[in-house]
């Protein structure tokens, strides 16, 4: 089955930096789109970054451009988000999640890992 | 960017009941060259990851049980549960993939069982 499964979270200071991975499994992972969604503390859903199913395609929000980067290594099924310049506002459980249709940009999300916890601590 | 406006922020119903989400885009999510609407409904139950339930509106996810139905088109979405059971607690989002970047979600509506 289609598996996701999110690592690297933990307590980091303001101005630190961390690397998340996302190992995938069940699915061909080099044919989809990647998504990274974060939700603070007892929060709503905010979409973080997406990068194409052949790693050329990337976009970010606003809130993290320039300080988070978004990459996927097709060979080990995996997913990263290199978060640098590290806020209090970054605080949440990150998910990575996958779109539900393959080549495209434009996709709902079908599965979505667990999460992880970064805490941004002064 | 696409703001996606939820209604109401939460809700109480009873077992059996019907509940209604509402969803407001914005700008339309509908893609006049193939006539769909970019959006979509997600579940997310306490301490879990969100779930797909709908897409393009009104698809239903595989294995989505069939009390759940969206509808609506352009800006404005409903999200309706015929029939509430127990383990539909749960806070539901809707979602614009129409725009990315950036992809947006509502705010959320917290539905209990009244």
């Amino acid at each position: 089955q289609v598996q996701l499964v999110e690592s690297g979270g933990g307590v980091v200071q303001r101005g630190g930096s961390l690397r998340l991975s996302c190992e995938a499994s069940g699915f061909t992972f080099s044919n989809y789109g990647l998504h990274w969604v974060r939700q603070a503390p007892g929060k709503g859903l905010e979409w973080v970054a997406f990068v194409g199913y052949d790693g050329n395609n990337r976009y970010y929000a606003d809130s993290v451009k320039g300080r988070f980067t978004i990459s996927r290594d097709n060979s080990k099924n995996t997913l990263y988000l290199q978060m640098n310049s590290l806020r209090g506002e970054d605080t949440a459980v990150y998910y990575c999640a996958k779109d539900l249709l393959g080549s495209t940009t434009w996709s709902p999300f079908d599965c979505w890992g667990q999460g992880t916890l970064v805490i941004v601590s002064s | 960017d696409i703001v996606m406006t939820q209604s109401p922020d939460s809700l109480a119903v009873s077992l059996g009941e019907r509940a209604t989400i509402n969803c407001k885009s914005s700008q339309s999510v509908l893609y006049s060259s193939n006539n769909k609407n970019y959006l979509a409904w997600y579940q997310q139950r306490l301490g879990q990851p969100p779930k797909l339930l709908i897409y393009w509106a009104s698809t239903r996810e595989s294995g989505v049980p069939d009390r759940f139905s969206g509808s609506g088109s352009g800006t404005d979405f409903t999200l309706t549960i015929s029939s509430l059971q127990a383990e539909d607690v749960a806070v539901y989002y809707c979602q614009q993939y129409y725009s990315n970047p950036p992809i947006t979600f509502g705010q959320g509506t917290r539905l209990e069982i009244k």
